[in-house]
């Protein structure tokens, strides 16, 4: 399994800003998955982001508001712009790694105040 | 497109009593099948998956679970739960297959009490 590390694992911030959370793997892996836990849900993917190319946003995610990174194979980060209180959430950098497996982090807990 | 139900939002049971976790998923392929478990203010872990071969998957911490092509089930169990086992648990469902998304359900909330 990989070794997924997140920073900040905390933040709260104001409305109107944007934060950028950092996701760091430990071993080089092909695709890196981005999720989003709203309060007391489930888990709903924003985008998928490739060593290499754009990033592949999922329905009612788009690249204005949740710009990513993914500059090697390693290391990851997805930019939450112009915030709002809808925005606090949960974020989840995940991975693929052995046969078929996700792996996520341990996740960035953002509140917007 | 697949999805996936988890039939019990919260599950309440006694501390060394069995549990099982129903989840139960709808595809028009093959699929893999996965169990996360987060506890408090954590991220997911991963606590078993079934890719193929027996359907019955042992995991992490004494749990296991049986995939049941016919019912198109994935329930969880452990025989005798324990405090720590306090937490909630996501079942996923995957298409085999190259890459495809990972569909989870709504979480079951698992409440051991003392």
């Amino acid at each position: 399994s990989a070794v997924i590390s997140q920073k900040p694992s905390r933040d709260i911030c104001q409305r109107g800003t944007s934060l950028t959370i950092q996701c760091q793997v430990d071993s080089q892996v092909t695709m890196m998955f981005w999720y989003r836990q709203q309060p007391g849900q489930s888990l709903t993917l924003i985008a998928t982001a490739n060593q290499g190319s754009e990033a592949t946003y999922e329905s009612g995610f788009v690249i204005d508001k949740f710009p990513i990174s993914r500059p090697n194979l390693t290391f990851s980060t997805l930019t939450v712009s112009n915030m709002s209180p809808e925005d606090s959430s949960i974020y989840l950098c995940s991975v693929e790694s052995g046969w078929n497996t996700i792996y996520f982090g341990e996740g960035s807990w953002l509140t917007v105040v | 497109a697949q999805s996936v139900t988890q039939l019990d939002s919260q599950v309440p049971v006694f501390e060394e009593a069995p549990v099982e976790l129903r989840c139960n998923y709808s595809s028009s392929v093959s699929v893999y099948l996965f169990w996360y478990v987060q506890y408090p203010n954590q991220g997911l872990q991963l606590l078993l998956k079934y890719l193929s071969g027996s359907t019955l998957v042992k995991g992490i911490n004494g749990f296991e679970a049986e995939f049941n092509k016919s019912q198109t089930s994935f329930h969880l169990r452990k025989p005798s739960v324990h405090i720590s086992d306090t937490a909630e648990y996501f079942c996923a469902v995957r298409p085999s297959g190259g890459y495809q998304k990972v569909t989870f359900g709504i979480g079951t909330k698992l409440q051991v009490i003392p």
